[in-house]
């Protein structure tokens, strides 16, 4: 079935770049999501970009696509603290309607 | 803003007890969705609902219920709760593809 993959976690120092990595296995995604939690909160979208697209630029958050490795990235420019949080990657699915999560990477941003 | 609202932030309850997380959106969404949330998983989709008195089983509906009997509110139902449902459970309703989601209820079975 689809699957959706993220490393678990991220260390980073404020004002470095980071570099959030996602792996997918449906072709027909559709969408492609970046969502972010902070502690206790729900979910946020941060942004998300079409399959047709290659890269989608916002701010400091930059997504590229690579379909044909089926690879999608969130890079966050000049990092602070307050990014500090459980990003999630998914993907909607144009077969089931449903979107697929992979299972969040943590992000710790040290001063 | 789209609000989804969840009945409550923290719930404890015993193992075989009945427990309702009620959920409640104010965009007039069709699609709602409930997930639960365990470290290292991810999000996995329990039920989700396309229209009042609809609902289909997502990934790990078992030991599970819902119900919607309106557009705006979907009740997730654990009738004889087991600690193996201790979780954090979020809701969310959706408007095309794009999911909105609220607080999430963390849930403690003892």
């Amino acid at each position: 079935g689809e699957d959706v993959e993220q490393s678990l976690f991220l260390s980073v120092r404020e004002g470095d770049s980071s570099v959030i990595n996602c792996t997918y296995t449906d072709s027909s995604s559709t969408y492609l999501y970046w969502y972010k939690q902070e502690p206790g909160a729900g979910l946020q979208l941060l942004t998300y970009i079409f399959s047709n697209m290659d890269m989608k630029q916002d701010q400091r958050l930059t997504v590229l696509l690579n379909k044909k490795d089926k690879h999608l990235s969130l890079r966050i420019a000049d990092t602070q603290t307050g990014d500090s949080a459980i990003y999630f990657c998914a993907g909607y699915s144009g077969n089931t309607g449903k979107l697929i999560f992979g299972q969040g990477t943590t992000l710790q941003v040290k001063p | 803003d789209v609000k989804v609202t969840q009945s409550s932030r923290y719930l404890v309850k015993r193992t075989g007890e009945k427990v309702f997380l009620e959920c409640v959106q104010d965009m007039d969404h069709e699609n709602m969705f409930w997930y639960r949330q365990d470290p290292g998983l991810g999000l996995r989709l329990i039920y989700f609902s396309y229209d009042v008195k609809m609902k289909e089983k997502g990934d790990i509906p078992e030991g599970y219920s819902v119900s919607r009997e309106k557009k705006e509110r979907f009740s997730l139902i654990l009738e004889s709760a087991s600690t193996n449902q201790t979780s954090m459970y979020l809701c969310a309703s959706s408007f095309d593809n794009e999911q909105f989601f609220g607080p999430g209820t963390r849930l403690t079975v003892l």
